[in-house]
């Protein structure tokens, strides 16, 4: 089946540094892949839309030069998060839709395992 | 627009016991919805969907829920828990468009006591 791979899964950085996560669709070709960011004990919370090719498209209330999105093939997007702070610690999850699903919508979704992300 | 509401938090049943999770769910449009499960630090499965197709949808691990239109619910069942099914329950909607996007809610934790 559809696998994602996250990389890394777990990250460690200083303040102020930049930080890149990685997401490869493994056998499988993504048209489209969605950036969340999941606090503790909560919901997963969109970020933004990554088409291949395209600029990524952000939801209300997220910093597009924070959060820098690139997806540069079909099989890897992936998310910087730039000058990081202790309040950007958080996970990441990205989800991957095959293309060849088509217009298939969200029930082609397929996630990654998660990158968790600590700021001291 | 749409929305998915997980009332409550926690739910601790005894091995053995039946499984209930509830999700209702607000779509201006038919929606697709979803159950994930997500262990302690790691990343969504997916344990069935509802897609327009037969109401009553089985997934993996035994789960079930049922699409009730009249109700705007789609709960999680199980007949019986395993400890194995300790994690938070993830419950989801989206539209029917190529770009639609996935809504969550809260999510829900489930234990299972010995």
């Amino acid at each position: 089946g559809a696998v994602v791979s996250q990389h890394p899964s777990r990250v460690i950085c200083k303040s102020g540094t930049s930080v890149k996560i990685e997401c490869r669709s493994l056998d499988f070709q993504a048209t489209t892949m969605f950036w969340y960011r999941q606090f503790p004990k909560q919901s997963l919370m969109l970020m933004a839309t990554s088409n291949e090719g395209s600029k990524a498209t952000y939801e209300q209330g997220v910093e597009k030069d924070k959060f820098l999105i690139n997806h540069a093939s079909l099989t890897l997007s992936t998310l910087t998060v730039t000058s990081a702070h202790p309040e950007d610690s958080s996970f990441y999850i990205c989800s991957a839709r095959d293309r060849r699903r088509g217009s298939s919508g969200a029930n082609v979704l397929t996630f990654g395992a998660g990158s968790r992300l600590t700021v001291l | 627009a749409q929305s998915v509401t997980q009332l409550g938090s926690h739910v601790s049943v005894s091995e053995g016991a039946l499984v209930l999770l509830r999700c209702n769910y607000s779509s201006s449009v038919p929606p697709y919805l979803f159950w994930y499960v997500q262990y302690p630090n790691q990343g969504l499965q997916l344990l069935l969907k509802y897609t327009s197709a037969a109401t009553l949808v089985k997934g993996i691990n035994g789960f079930e829920a049922e699409f009730k239109k009249s109700e705007t619910s789609f709960h999680l069942t199980k007949p019986s828990a395993h400890m194995s099914d300790a994690a938070e329950y993830f419950c989801a909607v989206s539209g029917l468009g190529a770009n639609s996007k996935l809504t969550f809610g809260k999510g829900i934790t489930l234990s299972v006591r010995p």
